[in-house]
């Protein structure tokens, strides 16, 4: 069964940091990777999705990049804002079933 | 707009009693996915459907059921086997189908949240 983890479990940084969010999956054979984004008390809102014959995906100031040999994908934040405090979770996409992470906690202070 | 609703947003539910969450889409996609969420945890995965007429258990089906019998709709009830069901419940979609691989993105609703009094 595919095991998904994230760390760190939280992160708080000064305002205009860039920062790194990590993902590791224990079974390579995955369709894609999804990085989300959660808000208290809210769903998921859908960030990047990266395809398993992808490296990369990029949209406005989030990077994601995806190793499927390692089992490991990054999401990098570039010059972190207050609004973007929030918890990030990945979800792999194994034979029709997403298995997620328990996500970061990101804290980004004025 | 196209999107996926969920009602009710709050429910509360005495011990003993079933209830049923609505999840409804009209992204027009084929697969449809409950998942339940606990504090501090990742989602675990209920149920899921890939085609209309069929669905299949995942990790933590026991004290669960749903349906598919129209594209747009998968309702999840919440029985009274289920022996902690107090939690935050969400409900997605994919435009993968039953036909493999399936690359398609995975969209939430805004989720309801069942506390057992």
């Amino acid at each position: 069964k595919q095991e998904v983890t994230q760390i760190p479990a939280a992160l708080s940084v000064p305002e205009g940091e860039n920062l790194v969010l990590n993902c590791s999956f224990t079974d390579s054979a995955i369709y894609n990777l999804q990085w989300f984004r959660q808000d208290p008390g809210k769903g998921l809102t859908s960030l990047l999705l990266i395809q398993s014959s992808q490296r990369e995906q990029t949209s406005g100031r989030l990077n994601a990049s995806l190793d499927k040999s390692s089992g490991r994908s990054t999401l990098y934040i570039a010059a972190s804002q207050p609004g973007d405090s929030a918890t990030y979770l990945c979800a792999v996409n194994d034979f029709n079933k997403f298995y997620f992470g328990s996500g970061t906690k990101l804290n980004v202070k004025p | 707009d196209g999107g996926i609703t969920q009602s009710p947003k709050y429910l509360f539910r005495k011990e003993g009693q079933n209830v049923t969450l609505s999840c409804e889409q009209n992204l027009n996609h084929d697969a449809m996915y409950w998942y339940r969420q606990d504090p501090g945890q990742g989602l675990r995965l209920i149920y899921y459907s890939q085609i209309v007429n069929d669905f299949q258990k995942g990790d933590i089906a026991e004290g669960y059921s749903v349906s598919r019998e129209k594209k747009e709709s998968f309702p999840l009830t919440v029985t009274s086997a289920q022996k902690n069901p107090t939690a935050f419940y969400l409900c997605a979609s994919s435009s993968g189908g039953s036909s493999p691989p399936n690359t398609g993105e995975l969209f939430f609703g805004e989720g309801s949240r069942l506390t057992v009094l």
